[in-house]
């Protein structure tokens, strides 16, 4: 089945800097890449996702790159902000009917300090 | 958390006991879902459900049961034959082609 990994575990930074978290898949039929955004006691928040026909996608100050190649993909903050302190969860699956069925990375804690 | 609602927030239970979790949605998504989240960890698929009346199992589906009668409504059994039930269960669902949406999820304590 499918393995993904993720890093760095835990990502403190000061407001302004930018963030990467880094995830590399083991399944070369994976297809779709979400992003989700936790905070504490919620569930996860859809924040970005990247289909595997797309390498790079961008939405305001978050963009994710994939290099279906090397099987990984990268989430990237850039300015950030004291609320975009949360866990992030990168994950990956088949897409079609399985667009539900993820694979989930083990998450970032990112900090952000004013 | 829109239309997914997941009831109780917290849940608590003596060692033995079979509990049912809630997941009602009115978003008409056709395909449901149960994660399991443990502290420190991704989420792991539990069930999943594409349609009524049908059900597979995820990856850590020992110990749980599910039933789809309705299309709004997908609850989940955390059996005594779970051996660590204690932990964040999350509830979602998928429309044609969109992305998996969560519910708020429930905090289960078995002691």
């Amino acid at each position: 089945g499918e393995n993904v990994e993720q890093h760095p575990s835990t990502l403190s930074v000061q407001e302004g800097d930018s963030a990467v978290i880094k995830c590399t898949y083991s399944d070369s039929a994976s297809n779709y890449f979400p992003w989700y955004k936790q905070e504490l006691g919620k569930g996860p928040q859809l924040i970005i996702d990247i289909r595997s026909n797309v390498g790079e996608k961008k939405d305001q100050r978050i963009a994710v790159t994939l290099n279906k190649t090397a099987k990984h993909f990268s989430l990237h903050i850039t300015e950030t902000q004291p609320e975009d302190s949360a866990v992030y969860f990168c994950a990956a699956s088949r897409g079609g009917t399985s667009y539900g069925k993820l694979t989930f990375g083990q998450g970032t804690i990112l900090t952000v300090h004013p | 958390d829109g239309g997914i609602t997941q009831s109780p927030k917290y849940l608590f239970r003596k060692e033995g006991q079979n509990v049912t979790l809630s997941c009602e949605q009115n978003l008409n998504h056709d395909a449901m879902y149960w994660y399991r989240q443990d502290p420190g960890q991704g989420l792991r698929l539990i069930y999943y459900s594409q349609i009524v009346n049908d059900f597979q199992k995820g990856d850590i589906a020992e110990g749980y049961s599910v039933s789809r009668e309705k299309k709004e409504s997908f609850p989940l059994t955390v059996t005594s034959a779970q051996k660590n039930p204690t932990a964040f269960y999350l509830c979602a669902t998928t429309g044609q082609d969109q992305p998996l949406y969560f519910g708020p999820g429930t905090r289960l304590t078995v002691t």
